[in-house]
């Protein structure tokens, strides 16, 4: 089991470029999350898909922002444009589904992207 | 979900049991306590989770009160490996619901010494 896979790990962009993060949730993983972690507002849930459909988006902070999962093993967030306020450790997380047998408890966080927006 | 209150930060000599407190008074019947720790530069990583009795897995032990208004993790013998941010977090539902979001607080920034 390879765990949630995020890329890049570091990410260093210019202030109004376009910047996509990635993530490959664990098989069989049927809901993804992305969150944000800053210093100054800890961890922030973004958004979560189930079965691929975005079901809460309210944690987005813009319409900078936006997040698609195509299928069920890649999701991506992407900001533009981006701002030095975005600077963060954007982490994804997935989780089975109710009825999905698994030994595997709880939330599996990605080790995550660091984006400095510059 | 209902909140949650931690200490700031404890600190453990290795070798000894770390116990940390969370109060949830405000808990619900159908409420799960899940504890959750994030060792520096990495994902948040799951760790026990209980609804009202004491559980204990590989990793930890979690005892609720018997009025589940507050609980306790205990690591048996803490190591400086683990040394992190620990998080205690009430939410509805079992372990599985991709339908339940999952709110971190500020935790607790255990440093274990020698």
């Amino acid at each position: 089991d390879a765990g949630v896979i995020q890329s890049p790990r570091h990410e260093v962009t210019e202030m109004g470029q376009e910047v996509t993060l990635r993530c490959k949730p664990i098989s069989g993983h049927n809901s993804l999350f992305w969150y944000r972690q800053t210093m100054m507002r800890g961890l922030e849930l973004l958004i979560y898909f189930n079965n691929n459909v975005p079901i809460d988006d309210s944690g987005m902070p813009e319409d900078r922002f936006s997040a698609k999962m195509p299928n069920a093993s890649f999701s991506t967030l992407k900001i533009q444009p981006s701002e030095p306020r975005d600077s963060a450790v954007y982490f994804c997380a997935s989780n089975p589904n109710p009825g999905q047998g698994t030994p595997n408890y709880g939330y599996t966080f990605g080790s995550g992207t660091r984006l400095t927006v510059v | 979900d209902a909140k949650t209150t931690q200490p700031t930060s404890m600190d453990c000599a290795e070798g000894r049991a770390a116990n940390l407190p969370c109060n949830h008074s405000t808990i619900s019947g159908n409420e799960y306590v899940y504890w959750y720790r994030q060792i520096h530069s990495q994902g948040p990583q799951y760790i026990i989770h209980g609804l009202k009795n004491n559980e204990t897995n590989e990793m930890a032990s979690l005892i609720i009160t018997e009025d589940r208004k507050s609980s306790t993790l205990i690591l048996p013998h803490a190591t400086l490996r683990d040394t992190a941010v620990y998080y205690c977090i009430v939410r509805v539902g079992g372990l599985t619901g991709g339908g339940n979001k999952l709110t971190f607080g500020t935790g607790t920034q255990l440093k274990v010494e020698l």
